[in-house]
C-alpha cells in the first residue's frame, strides 16, 4: 500500500507569513495533485505536477514536484485568511492503477487576520 | 452549473437501517468514485467506477455496495447500517485518468 504523508498535520500562522506543506512517499508517483478543501465542501483540485523537478506557480502558492517522484511540496507567500483549508495531496502511482488516486492525510491550515 | 451533485447533504439513520446515496455528474464523465472522510484517516476510496455498467471495490468496500447503470450517475448504498459508517460521504468524477477529480460537496452520515 502506498502512503502519502503530509506534513505539518495543522498549521496556525498569521496572515502575512509564510509556509510550506510537504507530501512525501517511499513510492515513485507518475503525477501528484494538489487540492484544497474548505469547511462544507468537497476537494478542490489546484494543480497536477507532473514532471520530476516540475514547478508550477499558482499566484502566491508554488508547487514543486521532487527529482525522484517520490515527494512535492507547496509553499504559500504572504498567506491570507482566504487560504485558511485542508490541503490535500493525491498521487497516482507509477505501476499502480491510472484510474484511482491515493490520497495524503491532510494540512490543516488556518490563517489569522 | 455544471458539477456534481451529491443527495442528500445530510442524513441520521438508525442502526440496521438501509438507504441509498445519489451522485449525478454532468460532465460526461466515464470515471466516477466514492470516498469517505474521517478525521485523522483523510479521504479512503470505497468504490469506483470507469464507465457506465462497471464497478470495483476500492479500498473499504465492506458494508457498501454501488451501481452505475447510467454514465451520469453513480449510487452509493448501505444496506445494513452500523455506526461505524458514521462518516461524511464525497462522490468524485473525472474525465480519465490524465485529469483531476471534482468532488461533490458532501453527504453527513450519521447513524446511531
Amino acid at each position: 500500500t502506498q502512503l502519502l504523508e503530509q506534513s505539518p498535520q495543522f498549521l496556525s500562522i498569521q496572515e502575512g507569513e509564510n509556509l510550506t506543506v510537504y507530501c512525501n512517499s517511499s513510492s515513485v508517483f507518475s503525477s501528484l495533485q494538489w487540492y484544497r478543501q474548505e469547511p462544507g465542501e468537497g476537494p478542490v483540485l489546484l494543480v497536477t505536477v507532473v514532471t520530476g523537478g516540475e514547478v508550477k506557480k499558482l499566484k502566491r502558492l508554488t508547487f514543486q514536484f521532487g527529482d525522484a517522484r517520490k515527494d512535492s511540496s507547496l509553499h504559500i507567500t504572504a498567506a491570507q485568511p482566504g487560504d485558511t483549508g485542508l490541503y490535500l495531496c493525491a498521487g497516482v502511482s507509477r505501476g499502480g492503477a491510472t484510474n484511482k488516486l491515493i490520497f495524503g492525510t491532510g494540512t490543516l491550515l488556518a490563517v489569522q487576520p | 452549473n455544471a458539477g456534481v451533485t451529491q443527495t442528500p447533504k445530510f442524513r441520521v439513520l438508525k442502526t440496521g437501517q438501509s438507504m441509498t446515496l445519489l451522485c449525478a455528474q454532468d460532465m460526461n464523465h466515464e470515471y466516477m468514485y466514492w470516498y469517505r472522510q474521517d478525521p485523522g484517516m483523510g479521504l479512503r476510496l470505497i468504490h469506483y467506477s470507469v464507465g457506465e455498467g462497471t464497478t470495483a471495490k476500492g479500498e473499504v468496500p465492506d458494508g457498501y455496495n454501488v451501481s452505475r447503470l447510467k454514465k451520469q450517475n453513480f449510487l452509493l448504498g448501505l444496506e445494513s447500517a452500523a455506526p461505524s459508517q458514521t462518516s461524511v460521504y464525497f462522490c468524485a468524477s473525472r474525465l480519465d485518468g490524465n485529469y483531476g477529480y471534482t468532488f461533490g460537496s458532501g453527504t453527513r452520515l450519521t447513524v446511531v
